[in-house]
């Protein structure tokens, strides 16, 4: 059974680097067929696509956001970690991280809400 | 970047009735190699993630009900509820895994008439 829980600061101040861990179980993140992604969604937004990473450790990266954006794995530890940096807030969202089979998020964890406020 | 564009922004629908989103992509997602149209179908429920339906434009996702089908290839595809159930109400997505970035539409709110 796939599940995948992100897990972070709800609150971040302007100009902070938001740092979320998501970490999961039912599957190895250890070839290139299975990724780990993550998404945002804006409260009453849409869905937009932010980072994804292989088992190969091949990161992609939105192309608006890219400059701002890390992706690392820790595979002993079932984790991958997503770092956004000078947040501000419009930033704020939901950000949920799913788990990649081929080209497509079958999984998702249930999300957790970030507030960028001072 | 592939923008998708989904019709119409919202659609109330009568219980039992049949429900069509529409989603248009900016350039072709479809791979003549392996005859495959790199589009999925969400469905999000207020407070919960996405919930995968479709995949590959057509292809149901096991444990989705039968109402759900997916049709369409290269730029223009379109979802079918075809009698419409009172847990049918959402918001629902296309997504395009064809090329990075990967991109969404902007959503369909579905309701009940």
């Amino acid at each position: 059974q796939i599940t995948l829980k992100e897990s972070g600061p709800t609150l971040v101040k302007p100009t902070q680097t938001l740092t979320l861990t998501c970490t999961f179980s039912g599957f190895s993140l250890s070839t290139t067929a299975v990724s780990v992604g993550w998404i945002r969604q804006p409260p009453g937004k849409p869905l937009d696509w932010l980072a994804l990473i292989d088992g190969t450790d091949e990161k992609r990266y939105s192309s608006s956001q890219r400059s701002r954006l890390t992706i690392t794995k820790d595979t002993s530890k079932n984790q991958v970690v997503l770092t956004m940096t000078n947040m501000d807030p419009v930033d704020t969202a939901t950000f949920f991280c799913a788990h990649r089979r081929g080209v497509i998020f079958d999984f998702w964890g249930q999300g957790i809400l970030v507030t960028v406020s001072s | 970047d592939i923008v998708m564009t989904q019709s119409p922004d919202s659609l109330a629908v009568s219980l039992g009735e049949r429900a069509s989103i529409n989603c248009k992509s900016s350039q072709s997602i479809f791979y003549s190699s392996n005859n495959n149209n790199y589009l999925a179908w969400y469905q999000q429920k207020p407070g919960q993630p996405p919930k995968l339906l479709i995949s590959w434009a057509s292809t149901r996702e096991s444990g989705v009900p039968e109402r759900f089908s997916g049709s369409g290839s290269g730029t223009d595809f379109t979802l079918t509820i075809s009698s419409l159930q009172a847990e049918d109400v959402a918001v629902y997505y296309c997504h395009q895994n064809y090329g990075y970035p990967y991109t969404f539409g902007q959503g369909t709110k579905l309701e009940i008439k």
